[in-house]
């Protein structure tokens, strides 16, 4: 199975400043996925970002945007002007290709408080 | 599109019960997994299913957990008798086939707390 590792259980942050959530990954493949997931207190899980690894750029979405360096092995997540609405589990996730079979591996997830 | 439907939300049942929890996944997905949620273990995959077979197992715990698909839309998982160590949130997710031009993405249920008393 693949490793997927967060090595920061909490994190805060001071509302409108920017921070980033750390994640590196363990793999043998060269074309996978990688996404970052967001669990607010409702418990819901919702899709952040996501980044295809055959892809050299970094995706963004809106205030969210990756920093995905392939040779590390490294998914970080930086979410800029954060907003008190931010405050959530974050947890990063792994998918490879096709023919290693359709699981999401999943990390041990950061939780993330926006202070006001 | 209702999303993926997990119920129930909530259930607390008594030690040696058991525990049937159901799931609905989003139309025309083929892949399901169910994860397992606590403070200590994170979120654990149980089982996956593509096509409605049983694909991947090795992460359900012990022979007390099951897992079936007996459609594309419908899956459960029961536990047989249930422990207080069982306590977690339960989720159920699914994805599309993959192909040229589709992002890939799993879509999750609002999961069922369990508390086994």
């Amino acid at each position: 199975a693949q490793t997927v590792t967060q090595s920061q259980p909490e994190m805060s942050v001071q509302e409108a400043e920017t921070v980033t959530l750390s994640c590196t990954y363990d793999t043998s493949e060269s074309n996978y996925y990688l996404f970052w997931y967001k669990q607010p207190p409702s418990r819901q899980m919702i899709l952040v970002i996501r980044q295809e690894a055959y892809k050299q750029q970094n995706a963004t979405e809106n205030r969210f945007s990756v920093n995905f360096q392939k040779a590390a092995k490294s998914f970080s997540l930086k979410i800029s002007d954060s907003q008190l609405g931010d405050t959530a589990m974050y947890f990063c996730a792994f998918m490879g290709p096709a023919n290693t079979g359709n699981q999401f591996y999943f990390g041990t997830g950061t939780s993330l408080t926006v202070i006001p | 599109d209702a999303g993926v439907i997990q119920s129930p939300r909530h259930e607390v049942t008594e030690m040696g019960q058991e525990v049937t929890l159901r799931c609905k996944p989003i139309s025309g997905h083929n892949s399901l997994f169910w994860y397992r949620q606590t403070m200590m273990r994170g979120l654990e995959l149980l089982i996956y299913f593509n096509n409605n077979v049983p694909i991947d197992d090795s992460g359900m715990p012990e022979d007390r957990f099951s897992a079936k698909m007996p459609n594309a839309s419908f899956s459960t998982l029961k536990i047989q008798p249930s422990e207080p160590r069982d306590s977690a949130v339960y989720f159920c997710a699914s994805s599309r086939p993959r192909g040229t031009g589709v992002l890939i993405e799993a879509f999750f249920g609002q999961g069922t707390r369990l508390t086994v008393v």
